[in-house]
């Protein structure tokens, strides 16, 4: 069955960098995009772009440009999203999903999620 | 960007009954070249991820109970829960996937 394994919690101080994981299995990696969206606590979902696992080309939504990148593995299957210069409204939940298609699909597997503690 | 506005924040429904929760796009979702609308749904339970229910607007995802009903075309869209179950308290939330990506604010079920 398909799922999306997330890697586990992370505390961290502000300006530190995280990374986090996102393994897929019970599928071919490589033909559906992986999107990240960010849960603040108590908050809604914001979408924060995607990653083409195909040609590897990420692109970011508007408020996710600068300090956040996502990249790959493919080989194991594994997208990653790195935040660099942690501020502390970056304290949320991150969550990977799988497209449903290539092309304008909504996103019908998601991971459990990475909760992201900033303190100092 | 499009702005996808839900309503209400919240309600407070009894098992049994009929629920509607309202979302609305500040441009139309509907493609010409298919006569699609960009629209989806998702149930998030507490603890949980989001899960897809309804996409084109009225499409369920496969294994989601035919209670769970997708209406409306262009900016204005619907989904109605009928005879409301315990198991369905979460909070919904509509996305456009018409230009890019954006969810609603979502909108919380309770029980009464």
């Amino acid at each position: 069955q398909i799922q999306l394994v997330q890697s586990g919690p992370e505390l961290k101080k502000p300006g530190e960098s995280v990374k986090i994981s996102c393994k897929a299995s019970g599928y071919t990696f490589t033909n559906y995009g992986i999107f990240w969206v960010k849960q603040a606590p108590g908050q809604g979902l914001q979408y924060m772009g995607w990653i083409n696992t195909e040609t590897v080309k990420p692109t970011y939504a508007d408020d996710f440009k600068g300090r956040f990148v996502f990249f790959l593995e493919t080989s194991a299957s594994t997208a990653y999203l790195q935040i660099n210069n942690l501020k502390n409204e970056d304290m949320a939940t991150y969550l990977c999903a799988k497209g449903k298609r290539y092309g304008d699909y909504p996103f019908d597997y998601w991971g459990q999620g990475v909760m992201v503690t900033v303190s100092s | 960007d499009i702005v996808m506005t839900q309503s209400p924040s919240s309600l407070a429904v009894s098992t049994g009954e009929t629920v509607t929760i309202n979302c609305k796009s500040s441009q139309s979702l509907l493609y010409s070249g298919n006569q699609k609308n960009y629209l989806a749904w998702y149930q998030q339970k507490p603890g949980q991820s989001p899960e897809l229910l309804i996409y084109w607007a009225s499409t369920r995802q496969s294994g989601v109970p035919d209670r769970f009903i997708g209406s409306g075309s262009g900016t204005d869209f619907t989904l109605t829960i009928s005879s409301v179950q315990a198991e369905d308290l979460a909070i919904y939330y509509c996305q456009q996937y018409y230009d890019s990506y954006t969810f609603g604010a979502g909108t919380k079920l309770d029980l009464k």
